[in-house]
């Protein structure tokens, strides 16, 4: 059973629309990252979201943590083809060591 | 910050070989993270490093399949032995810093085992 389960898993927009990706568990979580993957690097992360209810902007990208803490979501506005990428959320446990989610594999067409 | 470098970028080997892996971090840091990234999915862990201690690892990963060095605060391999087309994936390290959490990874070692 997957911890955090992501959706989609796989997305295809046009440049200039809005999308929202998902990540949500039964557990209730201290705190949730996410993480973008270009092709041939390794993740980065994006933002680190703690309080319940918590909403963080990047930039067109905004992350909100569910009041329960047992979820997030990842909002996109006026997607632009370099958004493309593998965005991934993950927790924390133990010490220091990351559970990814499945990931969503985005693509912005021009 | 930290700035992670892996050797090989990529490698193509033949079954039954082994291929070892370094990452290289540019500060010292006392853990050290190995991850296994098959294709078109998310990351697992392997295993985490220490330097000084035997690496400790996630269920489905044993040290005869993936043993793991770690000399020094600044350097760690994890070795694929005994390859198989199953251990095709990218492999990365990854190190933590500070107290927010943040993991920071190398570019990946991207294995095909033919």
């Amino acid at each position: 059973t997957q911890l955090l389960e992501q959706s989609p898993q796989f997305l295809s927009i046009q440049e200039g629309e809005n999308l929202t990706v998902y990540c949500n568990s039964s557990s209730v979580f201290s705190s949730l990252q996410w993480y973008r993957q270009e092709p041939g690097e390794g993740p980065v992360l994006l933002v680190t979201v703690v309080t319940g209810g918590e909403v963080k902007k990047l930039k067109r990208l905004t992350f909100q943590f569910g009041d329960a803490r047992k979820d997030s979501s990842l909002h996109i506005t006026a997607a632009q083809p370099g958004d493309t990428g593998l965005y991934l959320c993950a927790l924390i446990q133990g010490a220091q060591k990351l559970v990814f989610g499945q990931g969503t594999r985005l693509t912005i067409n021009p | 910050s930290a700035v992670i470098s892996q050797k090989p970028s990529r490698d193509i080997c033949q079954r039954g070989t082994s291929l070892t892996i370094q990452c290289q971090v540019d500060s010292q840091v006392t853990m050290m993270f190995w991850y296994r990234q098959q294709p078109g999915q998310s990351l697992t862990l392997i295993a985490t490093a220490n330097q000084g201690s035997e690496a400790t690892y996630e269920s489905g990963f044993v040290i005869d399949k993936f043993p793991i060095s770690r000399p020094n605060l600044t350097f760690s391999t994890l070795t694929v032995s005994n390859m198989s087309p199953e251990d095709s994936s990218i492999y990365l390290c990854s190190v933590g810093v500070g107290g927010g959490g943040q993991a920071f990874f190398g570019q990946g070692t991207r294995l095909t085992v033919v």
